[in-house]
């Protein structure tokens, strides 16, 4: 069973549009971070998100923690090229036990055309 | 944040024989991790890593297949053993700083033919 479901787990759009990725649970979790990862490199760590309701800005990106921390969201605006890659959503201390393994969602590739 | 690396990071490996990973952190940390990843395709954890102690393993993982040593607290390996093509995969160490946020090394890419 997988615990945390990204949505969509493909996205190719062009240059110069919004997009929303989604990271839903049915758990609450204490934290939730993001990622980005390009081919041939590790997972690069975007945001941690530990508020509920906690709205996070960098640069393009803007992170959203859901209310019951059982979500969160990742909107970029005016996608460009170096946008593209694997994002990740990972879930932080599974049932608000914080300092346990991450959950891992099954992941978002993002494709940006020029 | 440490900075991680990992060797090698590509091999290329003959079925049957095993392959040693290395992960180097350059400042102590308490908790590391190993993953495989197929490209693409999300993080599957293989085992937490701690040091002074044998290393957590996830289910469907074992430590015949896949050995860890965590000497020091800045350095692990993970070794692939008697590997198949289904071994063929991106494998991950990764640290954790604080309650929950983790880093990650380069990933190390092995092709098992």
């Amino acid at each position: 069973t997988q615990l945390l479901e990204q949505s969509p787990q493909f996205l190719s759009i062009q240059e110069g549009e919004n997009l929303t990725v989604y990271c839903n649970s049915s758990s609450v979790f204490s934290s939730l971070q993001w990622y980005r990862q390009e081919p041939g490199e590790g997972p690069v760590l975007l945001v941690t998100v530990v508020t509920g309701g906690e709205v996070k800005k960098l640069k393009r990106l803007t992170f959203q923690f859901g209310d019951a921390r059982k979500d969160s969201s990742l909107h970029i605006t005016a996608a460009q090229p170096g946008d593209t890659g694997l994002y990740l959503c990972a879930g932080g201390g599974l049932g608000e036990t914080s300092g346990s393994r991450l959950t891992f969602g099954e992941g978002t590739q993002l494709t940006v055309n020029p | 944040s440490a900075v991680i690396s990992q060797k090698p990071s590509r091999d290329i490996c003959q079925r049957g024989t095993s392959l040693t990973i290395q992960c180097q952190v350059d400042s102590q940390v308490t908790m590391m991790f190993w993953y495989r990843q197929q490209p693409g395709q999300s993080l599957t954890l293989i085992a937490t890593a701690n040091q002074g102690s044998e290393a957590t393993y996830e289910s469907g993982f074992v430590i015949d297949k896949f050995p860890i040593s965590r000497p020091n607290l800045t350095f692990s390996t993970l070794t692939v053993s008697n590997m198949s093509p289904e071994d063929s995969s991106i494998y991950l160490c990764s640290f954790r700083q604080g309650s929950d946020t983790q880093y990650f090394g380069p990933g190390t890419r092995l092709t098992v033919l």
